[in-house]
């Protein structure tokens, strides 16, 4: 069965304190995996497409890595305009139907 | 990318009416699609709207309860019919500029309140 596990559930940390949320999968063939940031009372926001093993996408403070079983959202230096809830999908490679992880919620302190 | 808006915002419902969600993406799109988002949860996919054909229904949604409208390539409709308190949730419609493949863009939401 296809499935997306993100960890942690909620991360804190002092602005300007690097981590790594992690997002595994299992899938019978991955199309692509999707990175979101989602604010409270809004929309996800699309933020990164990885494609292959290997892959690296960067935005800003945010870089996205993939491996075979996993992807992580690595922040640097984060700042407090970062919290979000940051939201891992995956589309396998027989129907377009994206598969969500529950999603790390991310607290910045300043 | 795509700009997706929805309407209403949100709104607050009386148990056993329908209300209908509007979502207009800016762009022709093939696909479109329709989550709900219960408080604290990830998203759940209730349908697949394809403009000229019948919607996709996921397990444990169907047409009699979530009818869905695509008249055309811009736009499409969500009705949550006979609604109850376990209704309430946020509804998203998003859309897919690939023919389905490749990332999705989401609206705004709509917040919903079953009283």
């Amino acid at each position: 069965e296809d499935q997306v596990t993100q960890s942690p559930e909620a991360l804190r940390l002092q602005e300007g304190e690097s981590s790594s949320l992690n997002c595994s999968y299992t899938v019978s063939g991955l199309r692509g995996l999707f990175w979101y940031r989602q604010d409270p009372g809004k929309g996800p926001e699309f933020l990164f497409t990885l494609y292959s093993a290997g892959e690296e996408k960067e935005k800003e403070r945010l870089k996205a890595t993939l491996t075979k079983k996993e992807s992580f959202l690595h922040i640097t230096a984060p700042k407090p305009e970062d919290s979000a809830t940051y939201l891992c999908a995956v589309q396998a490679d027989s129907n377009y139907q994206l598969i969500w992880g529950a999603g790390t919620k991310l607290i910045i302190k300043p | 990318s795509a700009v997706i808006s929805q309407k209403p915002s949100r709104d607050i419902c009386q148990r056993g009416t329908s209300l209908t969600i509007q979502c207009q993406v800016d762009s022709q799109v093939t696909m479109m699609f329709w989550y709900r988002q219960q408080p604290g949860q990830s998203l759940t996919l209730i349908a697949t709207a394809n403009q000229g054909s019948e919607a996709t229904y996921e397990s444990g949604f169907v047409i009699d309860k979530f009818p869905i409208s695509r008249p055309n390539l811009t736009f499409s409709t969500l009705t949550v019919s006979n609604m109850s308190p376990e209704d309430s949730s946020i509804y998203l419609c998003s859309v897919a500029l690939m023919g389905g493949e490749g990332e999705q863009y989401f609206g705004p939401g709509t917040r919903l309140t079953v009283t």
